[in-house]
């Protein structure tokens, strides 16, 4: 297994179209996360799953802005008429336990927004 | 809303010298993890810290967790340009019902050669 892996890495739109970023998290990880980063700051918190479901979403994570993680195995991020503060990197993370042990992250999807 | 205050934001060091980096909260957590992430990629796990005063070692860096579980500490000896990123801190609730980690903003580290 080589770890998580995101695609694509990176991403430049138009501000109003929409996008889909993609996570492949380690195989014997049945918990996953995506986090957003934008420069200067730590990652912050958007969703997380266990397995296929969807058990916690934060407040960051307006209606534009869409998780599945199908069957419990890849998961998809999707953006609809997207803005110019959208622009950041998306983190995809995965893990055994529910985070208490650390994650192991992706290398990120770098959204630019023009 | 629990806050991780990271310090320094910046740290710009020689070759050989030691460092300390800070990571304070007046919340109560869990867990204390560090990460080291460099420009373009995720951050990657260093070490978790659990039980109040622990101490945990990896080579050169030195890792402790308050007693309270409140704050954590880096401490780097005889620093190698190898060593040079962004280190960040992520704390890890208490309690049943949330999964998110709190990030600070991370102390970015130059060793210069």
């Amino acid at each position: 297994d080589t770890g998580v892996s995101q695609n694509p890495r990176h991403k430049i739109t138009k501000r109003g179209q929409n996008v889909t970023f993609r996570c492949d998290p380690i195989s014997e990880h049945n918990r996953l996360y995506w986090y957003r980063q934008t420069l200067g700051q730590g990652p912050e918190f958007l969703t997380y799953f266990q397995n296929e479901a969807q058990l916690e979403k934060s407040r960051l994570l307006s209606d534009r802005f869409s998780a599945e993680r199908p069957k419990g195995s890849f998961s998809t991020l999707e953006i609809q008429r997207t803005e110019q503060g959208d622009s950041a990197m998306y983190l995809c993370a995965s893990s055994i336990e529910a985070g208490v042990y650390g994650y192991t992250f992706g290398s990120g999807t770098r959204l630019t927004v023009v | 809303t629990q806050l991780l205050e990271q310090s320094p934001q910046f740290l710009s060091i020689q070759e050989g010298e030691n460092l300390t980096v800070y990571c304070n909260s007046s919340s109560v957590f869990s867990s204390l993890q560090w990460y080291r992430q460099e420009p373009g990629e995720g951050p990657v796990l260093l070490v978790t810290v659990v039980t109040g005063g622990e101490v945990k070692k990896l080579k050169r860096l030195t890792f402790q967790f308050g007693d309270a579980r409140k704050d954590s500490s880096l401490h780097i000896t005889a620093a190698q340009p190898g060593d040079t990123g962004l280190y960040l801190c992520a704390g890890a609730p208490t309690g049943a019902g949330s999964y998110q980690l709190t990030f600070g903003k991370g102390t970015k580290l130059s060793v210069i050669p």
